[in-house]
């Protein structure tokens, strides 16, 4: 069964800050899933990789499969950016497995 | 907004009622999943459905009993529930059980009093 270990668990960052939230697991992948759950409860996917760095807007998104390691990166935060950040991955089951979330509070 | 609608939003029951959740998504995927979100804890996979199938359930208790009449509407029957069973219920569909993208809706905060 993989294991998926974020951190931190929790995350209060100034406006401006640059944010990394790391997600490590323990066996082999086919894809990697950075997911933003708001505090009405809808998740939003923001992210699937299998390889290599993703950006989209202010989000950056990188893999190292060697090192079983995913980071996601915020540039120039802002209290919108207030959410939890789940890291899923996806196995041999095809199944997601899902990590305890990182709760991120941007402070004006 | 991503497709998936749940309703209610809310639900709080007491531990003698049958309430009903439902999950419906329009985006033509074929299968459909109910997760179980506890305060602090990783989101639970309970039931996934595949053509109308129910092709995994993740050890759940029979008083959550799932129905999929069709690839576009799942159901998430409950009755008799314990208070620790208060959490969001999210559901999600994709293509199909091997499809690398999940769409979540935004789910029912279940209380049981």
């Amino acid at each position: 069964k993989n294991e998926v270990e974020q951190s931190p668990q929790n995350l209060t960052a100034q406006e401006g800050e640059f944010i990394t939230i790391n997600c490590s697991y323990s066996v082999g992948i086919s894809a990697l899933h950075w997911l933003q759950q708001h505090p009405g409860g809808g998740i939003v996917s923001l992210f699937m990789l299998s390889s290599g760095k993703k950006k989209h807007g202010r989000l950056i998104a990188t893999i190292n499969i060697q090192e079983k390691h995913s980071s996601l990166h915020i540039t120039a935060s802002h209290p919108r950016d207030s959410a939890v950040y789940i890291c899923a991955v996806r196995g041999s089951a095809r199944q997601l497995t899902f990590g305890s979330g990182t709760q991120l509070t941007v402070l004006p | 907004e991503t497709g998936v609608t749940q309703t209610p939003r809310h639900l709080v029951m007491g531990m003698t009622n049958k309430k009903s959740l439902k999950c419906e998504q329009h985006l033509g995927h074929n299968a459909m999943y109910w997760y179980k979100q506890s305060a602090k804890k990783p989101l639970e996979l309970m039931f996934v459905y595949n053509f109308k199938e129910q092709t995994e359930n993740n050890s759940v208790p029979s008083r959550f009993s799932p129905e999929c009449p069709n690839s576009s509407h799942l159901f998430l029957h409950l009755h008799t529930l314990q208070p620790e069973d208060s959490a969001l219920y999210l559901c999600a569909s994709s293509q199909d059980t091997g499809a690398f993208e999940a769409f979540f809706g935004q789910g029912t905060r279940l209380t049981v009093v």
